[in-house]
């Protein structure tokens, strides 16, 4: 069974930052593509960040690039988001995502979410 | 790529037909899925590649497209419908989704 676990939510200052994790569980992480997507409260859902399996290419939005890091530990089944330089705007609900193939694909299972909080 | 969803808001009766509909602003080969969200639960895949039924997806929910237009269709509107439904590009990155489409059931 497929398991996505996220932790590192939580309060933090604007300006500040955080290191979300995801591990993950019940398939070869290695093999697959890891994305993360946002949910700021009570709007829509937000593509953030995405890291191929094989090239370990890396890809975000523009309103996080040159701020947010994606990593994997592939020997602990790990996917990272660092996030520095942190913005009121970036306070949401982190869903790690796990893509159906090693990149370009469609997501196939989702975590239950880390929440951050940036107070200004 | 841009994903334009409408409406944004839908009001509709037990038994109903209900379209919604996704607009891409470049052709993303079909790479599109559906989800539908209940508050505060986690988004639920319900169609992939445009018109592909998740398993265990109820057989009311269908996804068809024209080009750049994607079209999520309920045959039979069933009171738990009710929630916020999303379109989703992913034939490249950054990957994006549509604005969301609240459903409410009269």
């Amino acid at each position: 069974e497929v398991q996505l676990l996220e932790s590192g939510g939580g309060l933090v200052q604007s300006g500040g930052s955080l290191r979300l994790s995801c591990a993950a569980s019940g398939f070869t992480f290695s093999n697959f593509a890891m994305s993360w997507v946002r949910q700021a409260p009570g709007k829509g859902l937000e593509w953030v960040s995405a890291l191929s399996a094989v090239t370990d290419s890396t890809y975000y939005i523009e309103s996080v690039k040159g701020r947010f890091t994606i990593s994997r530990d592939n020997s602990k089944n790990t996917l990272y988001l660092q996030m520095n330089n942190l913005r009121a705007e970036d306070t949401a609900l982190y869903y790690c995502v796990k893509e159906y193939s090693y990149a370009y694909s469609r997501p196939d299972y989702w975590g239950q979410g880390t929440l951050v909080t940036v107070s200004s | 790529i841009q994903m334009t969803q409408s409406p944004s808001t839908l009001s509709a009766s037990v038994g109903d037909r209900v379209t919604i509909t996704c607009r891409a602003s470049q052709n993303i080969d079909s790479e599109l899925a559906w989800y539908q969200q209940k508050p505060g639960k986690v988004p639920k895949v319900l169609i992939y590649k445009a018109s592909s039924l998740e398993s265990g997806v109820p057989s009311r929910f269908s996804g068809s497209a024209s080009g750049t237009e994607f079209t999520l269709t309920i045959s039979s509107l069933q009171p738990d419908d009710s929630a916020t439904y999303y379109c989703q590009q992913y034939n490249s990155y950054p990957q994006a989704f549509g604005q969301g489409t609240k459903l409410e059931i009269k």
